[in-house]
């Protein structure tokens, strides 16, 4: 099956300073790439997502980039915030269809801002 | 939009009972996921149902059983707890269209103790 590796998996910055979190899967099939944010006691909640055919993909402050050759994602936070502080996920699917394809997710990435 | 509704939000159960989980999908939603989600990593799939029937399964043994009815709300059963079902346990939901890899939406989960 698919193996999703996330890093790292404690990161600190000061705030205004950019993140990056990167992720990298095995299964060359995988199509679909979300983002997820987790506060501490809540729901995960999707940030941004990207799909295979696209190499990248902004919101805001939010960015997300896609190697397929390399089978890796990065997720970009600029500008950081304290309300940025969280648990962030990567996943993976390769879903399609009425029967969508499982979510394999990262371990997390524990993002503290710093004032 | 009440989004994903998930019962119990908390519970205590010992070695060896049964539990059982509920979900109530987001509206326009008919496709149920579960994830088991341990202290510290990422939401692990369990199974997913579409049409009242299991349509994909991860690696968990037979203890894990689910049921999704007609009106789309889902359980999870899971027998002989063990501690190491200690957990929590999240339903995620999104609308099953043919050619959609699309967000998950999650509820806020079951939080599983298990002594």
């Amino acid at each position: 099956g698919e193996n999703v590796e996330q890093h790292p998996s404690t990161l600190s910055v000061q705030e205004g300073d950019s993140a990056v979190i990167k992720c990298t899967y095995s299964d060359s099939a995988s199509n679909y790439f979300p983002w997820y944010k987790q506060e501490l006691g809540k729901r995960p909640q999707l940030i941004i997502d990207i799909r295979s055919n696209v190499g990248e993909k902004k919101d805001q402050r939010i960015a997300v980039t896609l190697n397929k050759t390399a089978k890796h994602f990065s997720l970009h936070i600029t500008e950081t915030q304290p309300e940025d502080s969280a648990v962030y996920f990567c996943a993976a699917s390769k879903g399609g269809g009425s029967t969508l394809g499982r979510l394999y997710f990262g371990r997390g990435t524990q993002l503290t801002v710093w004032p | 939009d009440a989004g994903v509704t998930q019962s119990p939000t908390h519970l205590i159960k010992t070695r060896g009972q049964q539990v059982t989980l509920r979900c109530s999908p987001k509206s326009g939603h008919d496709t149920v996921s579960w994830y088991q989600q341990a202290l510290g990593q990422g939401p692990q799939f369990i199974f997913q149902y579409y049409e009242e029937e299991e349509r994909q399964r991860g690696n968990f043994p037979d203890r894990f059983s689910g049921h999704q009815f007609p009106n789309y709300s889902s359980e999870l059963n899971v027998n002989a707890l063990l501690l190491g079902d200690s957990a929590l346990y999240l339903c995620a939901s999104r609308p099953g269209l043919a050619g959609v890899t699309g967000e998950l939406f999650f509820g806020e989960g079951s939080r599983l103790t298990v002594l």
